[in-house]
């Protein structure tokens, strides 16, 4: 099983409309979570952080149930610059070098094509 | 002024040949990363750096072999390509401070522009 699983898409969408990503992780001690966008050929860049009570940044809303392990965003009124790979990231400690730290892990990523 | 630099931006290379990449960050950060993308779009950590110190080195082949001259720097140095070291290498930093042994992963990170690797 992947440790960050996300639907690849692509979701296809008319502007304006609301569209929502989900998010499943495997690891149960994971800390901290993320959306990052990437936009084609281009770097990742952080959209926002995720907060166990839910958080809102404009148009976007995440939300987080540590129970189920499952991550979610949602898009409202989609912009054609909206158009981009949402990568959905999350925490775990790295074991393979000394002292335990954490590192991201990021899933595949889903891609939002949103049409005029 | 960009915050994280990387070079080249292209590399095409033979398989078997040494190549290095280079990472430089102006954002003051004391922590870098360097990341691989594979053609399945997996962003996985490859390395990272505190303070020119190794924290974090992810079950990557010795012929990979990052140097980090001072923190504002990274470097990538792979020797002996093989085909299926292409990929496009992100390296990213970010203000994270080690206190002890434990990060909170906490503050962003910035991502570099990218160096796409074609070996042949």
């Amino acid at each position: 099983r992947k440790e960050v699983e996300q639907d690849p898409g692509p979701f296809n969408v008319p502007e304006g409309a609301t569209v929502a990503f989900n998010c499943t992780y495997s690891n149960s001690a994971s800390q901290s979570f993320f959306w990052y966008r990437q936009d084609c050929r281009k770097e990742p860049k952080l959209l926002m952080s995720v907060y166990s009570s839910g958080n809102e940044d404009g148009r976007f809303t995440a939300q987080l149930n540590r129970a189920s392990q499952y991550i979610s965003l949602l898009i409202r009124d989609s912009k054609l610059s909206d158009s981009a790979t949402y990568l959905c990231v999350v925490t775990a400690t790295s074991t393979k070098f000394s002292g335990g730290y954490n590192k991201l892990i990021f899933g595949a990523g889903t891609r939002l094509a949103v049409h005029p | 002024d960009t915050a994280v630099s990387q070079t080249p931006k292209y590399l095409v290379t033979q398989m078997g040949n040494d190549k290095s990449i280079k990472c430089e960050q102006n954002l003051g950060h004391d922590t870098m990363y360097w990341y691989k993308q594979d053609s399945k779009k997996f962003l996985k950590i490859m390395f990272s750096y505190n303070n020119k110190e190794l924290i974090i080195n992810e079950t990557v082949p010795n012929r990979f072999s990052p140097k980090s001259p001072d923190k504002a720097h990274l470097n990538l140095h792979i020797n002996s390509l093989e085909l299926g070291d292409s990929a496009v290498y992100f390296c990213a930093s970010s203000q994270e401070e080690y206190r002890h042994i434990r990060l909170s992963s906490t503050d962003t990170q910035y991502f570099g522009p990218g160096t796409r690797l074609t070996v042949l």
